[in-house]
């Protein structure tokens, strides 16, 4: 069984700062893993993938992840927060390509001006 | 091409009512999922299909939730009898095909039992 976990459900950064998502994951198999986003009264937007190819992925407006398996993690990063990324980040975690996602609780992000 | 879309965008039912839920696939998508996603929580997997079949419904919770895609585009979630418990967002998110890594995501059904 596979399972995902996002530490901190809310998280505030100002306006230029650091962004850092937390997430841990748990598969039997090599895990295909996501970071998805949600804006209010939407849909998740696919920002990046990893599907074993290289261990640090670059998404959509400037986000990426690392891949460390030894940390079961595929932390979501941004090196500079601007105020269009408030919105809800999900982690997820899939077996296989095209099989179905399961997702972390969701981290909700702030952006202080 | 259009995205996915669900209607109605928001329910309101009557606790023992029944409702039904529909998604509209993007044209040519083989690949369909239903998630439901609570108050405050991530979507969590209802069932899935590939074109007409329905090769996956292991997280439907009850016998009440019944999903079918007859000729393999639309497809449509009915919750019978419908409870409070019931109430969520209701997501489809479709994808070109079963190697497909993608899915693309509908605006969601939030469906509230009162």
């Amino acid at each position: 069984a596979q399972s995902v976990t996002q530490l901190g459900s809310h998280v505030s950064v100002s306006e230029g700062a650091l962004v850092l998502l937390r997430c841990n994951y748990s598969s039997s198999v090599p895990p295909y893993l996501f970071w998805y986003v949600q804006y209010p009264n939407q849909g998740l937007q696919l920002l990046l993938k990893y599907t074993s190819a290289a261990t640090l992925v670059k998404g959509i407006n400037g986000f990426e992840a690392e891949f460390k398996k030894s940390e079961t993690s595929f932390h979501l990063t941004k090196p500079s927060a601007h105020m269009s990324d408030a919105a809800e980040y999900f982690c997820a975690v899939s077996e296989a390509a095209g099989n179905k996602l399961t997702f972390g609780g969701g981290t909700r992000v702030l952006v202080k001006p | 091409g259009a995205g996915v879309s669900q209607s109605p965008r928001y329910k309101v039912a009557k606790r023992g009512q029944d409702v039904a839920l529909r998604c509209d696939p993007i044209s040519g998508h083989v690949s369909l999922f239903w998630y439901q996603q609570a108050l405050g929580q991530g979507p969590e997997f209802l069932t899935y299909f590939q074109n007409e079949a329905q090769l996956d419904k292991s997280g439907l919770p009850s016998d009440r939730f019944f999903a079918e895609r007859p000729e393999g585009s639309v497809s449509t979630l009915k919750i019978q009898r419908t409870q409070q418990e019931d109430s969520a967002v209701y997501l489809c998110a479709s994808s070109f095909d079963p190697g497909s890594y993608e899915q693309y995501f509908g605006p969601g059904t939030r469906l509230t039992v009162t």
